[in-house]
């Protein structure tokens, strides 16, 4: 059974860091990209970004772009977000994500219960 | 970045009725579009892909429509269990969400 366990969620002040991290097992984690997909509070979903199976293709939504960095550690089978320069608007339930089919872009598979980040003064 | 419109915001409808929700996108997708469920402390879960095939284990209930830029899920009569948010999201060009649709009971 896929499972996927998302940690590093906290309540960040404005401008600080954060590294999320999604545990995976069940499944061979180099052969599929996996994603991060986010929900703010009272809002819809909002894909965030994507890794390629070897890491070597990582591809971001604009609102993202140039402050937060995905990586993976195949051998741990553990994704990474790393999450620069907080704003509020980063105030979001983060999930991680196994595509449907493995080619991006791709449909949502299996999605983790989600860290919750909190950026606040 | 192709944006997905969902319609309407809320439909509040009694168990046996029939849901119609309507995802409107402002450009061609083809069939590449998918819709979830999502529950409150749940995480979402797939129900359609490509735009009219059901994901496994999904009851025939479900059912998906629709090319180029409209496309509608329908229920074809409410379960309980059905009451619940549901999102459609394209994958022909990039990734996004739509804003979701609150199913609810009247």
């Amino acid at each position: 059974e896929v499972q996927l366990l998302e940690s590093g969620g906290d309540l960040v002040q404005p401008g600080g860091s954060l590294r999320l991290s999604c545990a995976a097992s069940g499944f061979t984690f180099i052969y599929y990209a996996i994603s991060w997909v986010r929900q703010a509070p009272g809002k819809g979903l909002e894909w965030v970004s994507t890794i390629s199976g070897s890491g070597g293709d990582t591809y971001y939504a604009d609102s993202v772009k140039g402050r937060f960095t995905i990586s993976r550690d195949n051998s741990k089978n553990t994704l990474y977000l790393q999450i620069n320069s907080l704003r509020a608007e980063d105030t979001a339930v983060y999930y991680c994500v196994t595509p449907r089919n493995n080619v991006f872009p791709h449909y949502m598979g299996v999605w983790g219960k989600g860290t919750s980040v909190t950026v606040s003064s | 970045e192709i944006v997905l419109t969902q319609s309407p915001a809320t439909l509040s409808l009694s168990p046996g009725e029939r849901a119609t929700l309507s995802c409107r996108a402002s450009q061609s997708v083809g069939t590449y579009l998918a819709w979830y469920q999502h529950k409150p402390g749940q995480a979402p879960s797939l129900l359609i892909y490509d735009a009219s095939k059901r994901a496994t284990g999904i009851p025939a209930r479900f059912s998906g429509s629709g090319s180029g830029t409209d496309f509608s899920l329908t229920i074809s009569s409410l379960e309980p269990e059905d009451f619940a948010v549901y999102y459609c999201q394209q994958r022909g060009n990039w990734l996004t969400f739509g804003g979701g649709t609150k199913v609810e009971s009247k």
